[in-house]
């Protein structure tokens, strides 16, 4: 199946700063990506909907200019956590969907996630 | 807006059983439908889609779905459970209606498999 890589895979970092998550689909093109935000007892929030050569497009109540999203390329997004705090610590998990056609339809790979801690 | 709904936050099976993790959804136009398998710290692993065709979709490790429309629901199942089963489940839609390309997770439900 097509693989999608996330990095880095843990991260801390002191409050205040910024941190920047990668998501690349390794061997395919995703125009399409999405970020996900997974909180304490699981539950899983779409953030945004990363479209390449454009802006992305957030979910309501997501901060567009704290959680910055670049997709600059057919196979990469990026997630900027900027002046992180502490209650931005959570695991992050990014997927690329994979079109495969009128009747194929279409299918999200999942990056392996990023567990950000803001110390 | 499409959503999806998990009912239930756990559920207990006795390795060697029959298990069940329910789905339901609702979108406006004809939704794709996915499972996904979480383990701890990891990623999410996909399991098995429905997209169109037969309403009964087998996937990985053996497990299987079925689509039932005038329900709106897509159960995940699977005939004989494992200990190594137990992780973390998600179901998820994608509704087709023009213009909407989200794919939308339900709250995860987590199955126990007892030894």
């Amino acid at each position: 199946g097509a693989v999608v890589s996330q990095h880095p895979s843990r991260v801390i970092c002191k409050s205040g700063t910024s941190v920047k998550i990668e998501c690349r689909s390794l061997d395919f093109q995703a125009t399409t990506m999405f970020w996900y935000r997974q909180f304490p007892k699981k539950s899983l929030m779409l953030m945004a909907t990363s479209n390449e050569g454009s802006k992305a497009t957030y979910e309501q109540g997501v901060e567009k200019d704290k959680f910055l999203i670049n997709h600059a390329s057919l196979t990469l997004s990026t997630l900027t956590v900027t002046s992180a705090h502490p209650e931005d610590s959570s695991f992050y998990i990014c997927s690329a969907r994979l079109d495969r056609g009128l009747y194929g339809g279409t299918e999200a790979f999942f990056g392996q996630g990023t567990r950000l801690t803001v110390v | 807006a499409q959503s999806v709904a998990q009912p239930e936050d756990q559920v207990n099976v006795a390795e060697g059983n029959p298990l069940t993790v329910k789905c339901t959804y609702s979108v406006s136009g004809n939704p794709y439908l996915f499972w996904y398998v979480q383990y701890p710290n990891r990623g999410l692993q996909f399991l098995l889609k429905y997209i169109t065709g037969d309403n009964l979709v087998k996937g990985s490790y053996g497990f299987e779905a079925e689509f039932n429309k005038s329900q709106t629901s897509f159960h995940l199942k699977k005939p004989s459970a494992l200990v190594s089963d137990s992780a973390l489940y998600f179901c998820a839609v994608r509704d087709t209606y023009i213009g909407d390309d989200k794919i939308i997770f339900g709250k995860g439900t987590r199955l126990h498999i007892l030894p």
